[in-house]
């Protein structure tokens, strides 16, 4: 029982490369979301999905595009990387039943990208 | 959009108890207040929530007055290993997302 696994742990990417951050669950929970951690900000919700094929739009979304094609995986997609976007970010999820996220649902997270943008 | 306010460093020593606040305003009514530690490198962790009052388990206590503005996290005797960034999370009534995390406070635990 792994938890939850992000890939990869570090990468280095050049201003308007894109690419994709893997983010996988083997507790079978429902939601899934995704984070990204900055120096003096805390952890800030970019995009979250709470089950299949569903995904919406956090606190901070522009720039990343998201899927869940399966349940136990959720991709972060970064379609043409800028230094602002150099972080670390974080993939969790919680076994939430009901209609919307709350904050008592504990939450799993990875163990994070580090993400720089040059 | 909720607001939550953290110290953005505290220092103590071994065995000392450690109260950390978390302020937070325009939360949302049926929601609890969680807390989370995190390590260098590592994801955060959760160790304690709560609705109101007190409420303790075998790591943390947490306190919560009746207006529900603020919270404050207690580790009793600390060690070394408590060294992290201690982050509450409370709910947003205004926002679909309805998660904010506090900007985390760096506690450092010296000998």
């Amino acid at each position: 029982n792994a938890g939850v696994t992000q890939t990869p742990k570090f990468r280095v990417l050049k201003t308007g490369q894109s690419m994709t951050l893997l983010c996988a669950q083997d507790m079978n929970h429902e939601y899934m979301y995704w984070y990204r951690q900055d120096p003096g900000m805390g952890l800030r919700l970019i995009h979250y999905s709470v089950g299949e094929g569903t995904t919406a739009k956090g606190e901070v979304p522009d720039g990343y595009n998201v899927s869940r094609l399966k349940k136990q995986n959720f991709l972060l997609g970064l379609e043409s990387a800028a230094p602002s976007q150099t972080s670390v970010y974080f993939c969790a999820s919680t076994s939430s039943p009901g209609d919307r996220v709350l904050p008592q649902e504990t939450q799993y997270f990875g163990p994070g990208t580090r993400l720089l943008v040059l | 959009l909720a607001k939550t306010t953290q110290p953005i460093s505290m220092d103590s020593y071994e065995g000392q108890e450690v109260n950390i606040t978390c302020s937070h305003n325009n939360i949302a009514t049926n929601d609890y207040i969680t807390w989370y530690q995190q390590f260098p490198s590592q994801g955060p962790r959760f160790i304690i929530q709560g609705y109101k009052t007190k409420v303790t388990n075998e790591v943390a206590s947490l306190f919560i007055p009746a207006d529900r503005k603020s919270s404050t996290l207690s580790l009793p005797r600390v060690s070394l290993s408590d060294t992290a960034v201690y982050y509450c999370l409370v709910g947003d009534p205004f926002s679909s997302y309805k998660l904010i995390f506090g900007s985390g406070t760096r506690l450092l635990v010296r000998p």
